[in-house]
């Protein structure tokens, strides 16, 4: 079946600009993550959905970061009024259900460009 | 708090040595433990993972990892490095206390020299 998919896989926006990224996680899993990877270092947890329920968002660099999963299945990421420090790749995961153990199912990415 | 160590940003190996790469985790909790790859303009891929059975874990692609707790370790190795083991390697631990959010060491970069 289809993975993780992420659109669109680029963006490049000018500052002050308002982004949507989108995320499709696997069919049928609860679990979703919004994580953010910063050129040459590892991935950091933003936010996580269970559902359509947002249940962590400390990850969230500013008020500008927003995040929704309205019908508990795709996912979008929103920064408002982009700054060049937002530069980074947008990972998002899903998971089949909340145990720790579970996998987490990575997409490829969507790789911001904050000019 | 929760954090994950890798030691060594980059590690160059030749094609049929061992690749050894280190990771060390700081966790108020047994851990759940991860190496993910990542391979350029993907996402991540499990190799394998730690869920407090065995200690030795086998994964993807002849890797396996062995949880020593009285080191708070999870080293990741290979016996004999293929071409294709070129990538970034990801260590992390699932932070069980809130849903099961995933900390990540900053990466270890594999070259594999022929």
């Amino acid at each position: 079946g289809a993975g993780v998919s992420q659109s669109p896989r680029y963006k490049v926006a000018k500052r002050g600009q308002d982004v949507a990224l989108r995320c499709d996680p696997i069919s049928g899993h609860v679990s979703l993550f919004w994580y953010q990877q910063a050129l040459g270092q590892g991935p950091e947890f933003l936010t996580y959905f269970q559902n359509e329920a947002q249940l962590d968002k400390s990850g969230l660099p500013s008020d500008r970061f927003f995040a929704e999963r309205p019908e508990g299945s795709v996912s979008t990421l929103k920064i408002q009024r982009t700054q060049q420090e937002d530069s980074a790749v947008y990972l998002c995961a899903s998971s089949l259900d909340v145990s720790s153990y579970n996998e987490q199912f990575f997409g490829p990415g969507t790789r911001l460009t904050v000019l | 708090a929760q954090s994950v160590t890798q030691l060594g940003s980059h590690v160059s190996v030749s094609e049929g040595a061992l690749v050894l790469l280190r990771c060390n985790y700081s966790s108020s909790v047994p851990p759940y433990l991860f190496w993910y790859v990542q391979y350029p303009n993907q996402g991540l891929q499990l190799l394998l993972k730690y869920t407090s059975a065995a200690t030795l874990v086998k994964g993807i692609n002849g890797f396996e990892a062995e949880f020593k707790k009285s080191e708070t370790s999870f080293h990741l190795t290979k016996p004999s490095a293929h071409m294709s083991d070129a990538a970034e390697y990801f260590c992390a631990v699932s932070d069980r206390a809130a849903g099961n959010k995933l900390t990540f060491g900053g990466g270890t970069r594999v070259l594999v020299k022929p």
